[in-house]
């Protein structure tokens, strides 16, 4: 069993959606939860952070963490042409360590 | 939040040679690390680049193939050598900043094709 699984997709959604990405984790010791969004040909850029459970909001973008489910979920609503991109989630159980990430999924949102 | 500078953002590399990609934070930092992403996956961890000492290689990489320096606490290279088509990747340098040092920031990138 892989550490992070993500579904690939690809994700369509028209403009104005809700937005629902989600990711699963096989070890309870990973504390540090993050998203990143990859636009094509560009580095990651480091969207939301949250540590150990909980929920945590910035603007339209809301990052959850079960711990009990090991399942960490990424929301973005009133979803925009600009927020097409690969949306990866990763991981690590210690701060400022070396992140494990997930496969990425391709979101591609219409206007 | 850290701002990550790499050199070359690409280039076209021949079967057999070896390129180094250099990576600049406009801050010290302590940590910082390099990655691969091949065309269609997702980061993978190729080792910790230590200030001072020999850098710490994720299993599958070793440091003949992938020799690494960091000489301060702002820079760190990164050198693909005898390259074949299977290294055709992305190369991405990352560090750690924020106030609490836990927060893990990416350079755009190095996009290597190997013919």
């Amino acid at each position: 069993q892989k550490e992070v699984e993500q579904d690939p997709g690809p994700l369509s959604v028209p403009e104005g959606a809700i937005v629902s990405l989600n990711c699963t984790y096989s070890n309870s010791a990973f504390q540090y939860f993050m998203w990143y969004r990859q636009y094509s040909r560009k580095g990651p850029e480091l969207l939301m952070y949250t540590y150990s459970s909980g929920n945590k909001e910035d603007g339209r973008f809301t990052a959850q963490v079960d711990k009990s489910s090991k399942y960490i979920s990424l929301f973005i609503r009133d979803s925009q042409p600009s927020d097409s991109a690969t949306y990866l989630c990763a991981i690590s159980n210690q701060a400022g360590t070396a992140l494990i990430f997930g496969k990425g999924t391709t979101l591609s949102v219409s206007s | 939040s850290a701002v990550i500078s790499q050199k070359p953002s690409r280039d076209i590399c021949q079967r057999g040679t070896s390129l180094t990609i250099q990576c600049q934070v406009d801050s010290q930092v302590t940590m910082m690390f390099w990655y691969r992403q091949q065309p269609g996956q997702s980061l993978t961890l190729i080792a910790t680049a230590n200030q001072g000492s020999e850098a710490t290689y994720e299993s599958g990489f070793v440091i003949d193939k992938f020799p690494i320096s960091r000489p301060n606490l702002t820079f760190s290279t990164l050198t693909v050598s005898n390259m074949s088509p299977e290294d055709s990747s992305i190369y991405l340098c990352s560090a750690v900043s924020g106030v609490a040092g836990n927060t893990i920031y990416f350079g755009e990138g190095s996009w290597l094709t190997v013919v």
